[in-house]
């Protein structure tokens, strides 16, 4: 079975500075990773994805990620936060294919001006 | 163009009745699938299409809940005598041939009373 960890619930960061969300996995097999963004009342908005390739990857509105194989983590990063970056970021895996997503629990990002 | 559009947004209906949800997925998609998010589970995985067969149900959480897609378009998810327990946000998203993001529609958002 896969899973995705996304340990924690909430992140404060001051506009301007770096962010980070964490996310780890857990996929047999080589995997697919996909980073989503949830807006209140909004379905969910694809800001990027890893497949293979290099380990940086660049999303939407300047977001990227990097994959670490060795330490199972995809994590979400931005230089520079925007009050508008507020909202609530799932982590996702499958495994190839076309199988169904399996999603972490999301973290909510606040961003501070 | 269009993204995937659901129907209805909203749906308040009494514990025991019948509802039917609808999603028509972009235009020319092929896979199209359908997620529950609620706040004890987060975002779950139901079911998944390709064209008009189902070959991932595993996701469905009892035999209360099915689902069918015709003519490899718009689909229904069907859930009979519903519980409390099924009040959520239904989400639809769909992808096309050969790529791996999934595109959601703004969901459904079911209430059990």
């Amino acid at each position: 079975a896969q899973s995705v960890a996304q340990p924690e619930d909430q992140v404060n960061v001051a506009e301007g500075n770096p962010l980070t969300v964490k996310c780890t996995y857990s996929v047999s097999g080589n995997p697919y990773l996909f980073w989503y963004v949830q807006y209140p009342n909004r379905g969910l908005q694809f800001l990027l994805k890893y497949i293979t390739g290099d380990n940086l990857v660049k999303g939407s509105y300047g977001f990227e990620a990097e994959f670490n194989k060795s330490q199972t983590s995809f994590h979400l990063k931005k230089p520079s936060a925007l009050v508008s970056d507020s909202a609530l970021y799932f982590c996702a895996v499958r495994r190839g294919g076309a199988d169904g997503l399996t999603f972490g629990k999301g973290t909510h990002l606040i961003i501070q001006p | 163009g269009a993204g995937v559009s659901q129907s209805p947004s909203n749906k308040v209906t009494e514990k025991g009745k019948d509802v039917e949800l609808r999603c028509d997925p972009i235009s020319g998609h092929t896979a199209l699938y359908w997620y529950r998010q609620s706040l004890g589970q987060g975002l779950e995985f139901l079911i998944y299409f390709q064209g008009n067969s189902a070959p991932d149900k595993s996701g469905l959480p009892s035999d209360r809940f099915s689902a069918e897609r015709t003519g490899g378009s718009v689909s229904t998810l069907t859930i009979q005598r519903t519980q409390q327990e099924d009040s959520a946000v239904y989400l639809c998203a769909s992808s096309s041939q050969g790529d791996v993001e999934q595109y959601f529609g703004p969901g459904t958002r079911l209430t059990v009373t």
